[in-house]
């Protein structure tokens, strides 16, 4: 059982449509990242949100954090071909030592 | 030009033979983790270590080893590889544990027929 619960797990979408993504826990986080991962690399940091209800934009990228800080979104607008790849969240809880990743979305954005 | 660098980046081996992934940062980071990736189970944590000398079991530790002689170096050692152990494995740094951005090395495919 994932302790990060990301959905959708696949999305594939026209070039310039708008999309969500979710991520979902019953923990409460202290904080919460947002990575991309290409193919053949490893993630890279898009975010760190901290404060629940603390929203934040990256370009056409708007991430929130819930109130209660249990759970997250990330929002495209005008999805481009260039956000392809896989979109993973992780958060840092009760546990001092890491933080727990969930199972990603595999985002295709088609031209 | 800060980063995480592994090797090897792919390898294909046989059950049983001792193998070691090598992990290094320039960055002076404390804290260093390996995770592996497998699909639809996302990132699961195997080791970490807060510091030189200090290492701990993430949540998969079963079937390897590491060790963190110097503040660099992190490698992971899989004394008796078997199947189960294919996989996408990362190496990831960062500054200190705790809502610090964790950098990340570009993966070792390892294969163990």
């Amino acid at each position: 059982t994932q302790l990060l619960e990301q959905s959708p797990q696949f999305l594939s979408i026209q070039e310039g449509e708008n999309l969500t993504v979710y991520c979902n826990s019953s923990s409460v986080f202290s904080s919460l990242q947002w990575y991309r991962q290409e193919p053949g690399e490893g993630p890279v940091l898009l975010v760190t949100v901290v404060t629940g209800g603390e929203v934040k934009k990256l370009k056409r990228l708007t991430f929130q954090f819930g109130d209660a800080r249990k759970d997250s979104s990330l929002h495209i607008t005008a999805a481009q071909p260039g956000d392809t790849g896989l979109y993973l969240c992780a958060g840092e809880g009760p546990w001092v030592h890491d933080m727990r990743f969930g199972a990603g979305t595999r985002l295709t954005v088609k031209p | 030009e800060a980063q995480v660098t592994q090797n090897p980046r792919y390898l294909i081996t046989v059950t049983g033979k001792k193998l070691t992934v090598t992990c290094s940062q320039n960055m002076n980071h404390e804290y260093m983790s390996w995770y592996r990736q497998d699909p639809g189970l996302g990132l699961r944590q195997i080791y970490y270590s807060m510091n030189v000398e200090v290492t701990d079991k993430g949540d998969v530790p079963e079937g390897y080893k590491v060790s963190r002689k110097e503040k660099r170096n992190f490698p992971l050692i899989l004394e008796s590889p078997s199947p189960n152990q294919t996989s996408l494995y990362f190496c990831a740094s960062s500054l200190t544990v705790g809502n610090q951005p964790q950098h990340f090395g570009d993966g070792t495919r390892l294969s163990i027929l």
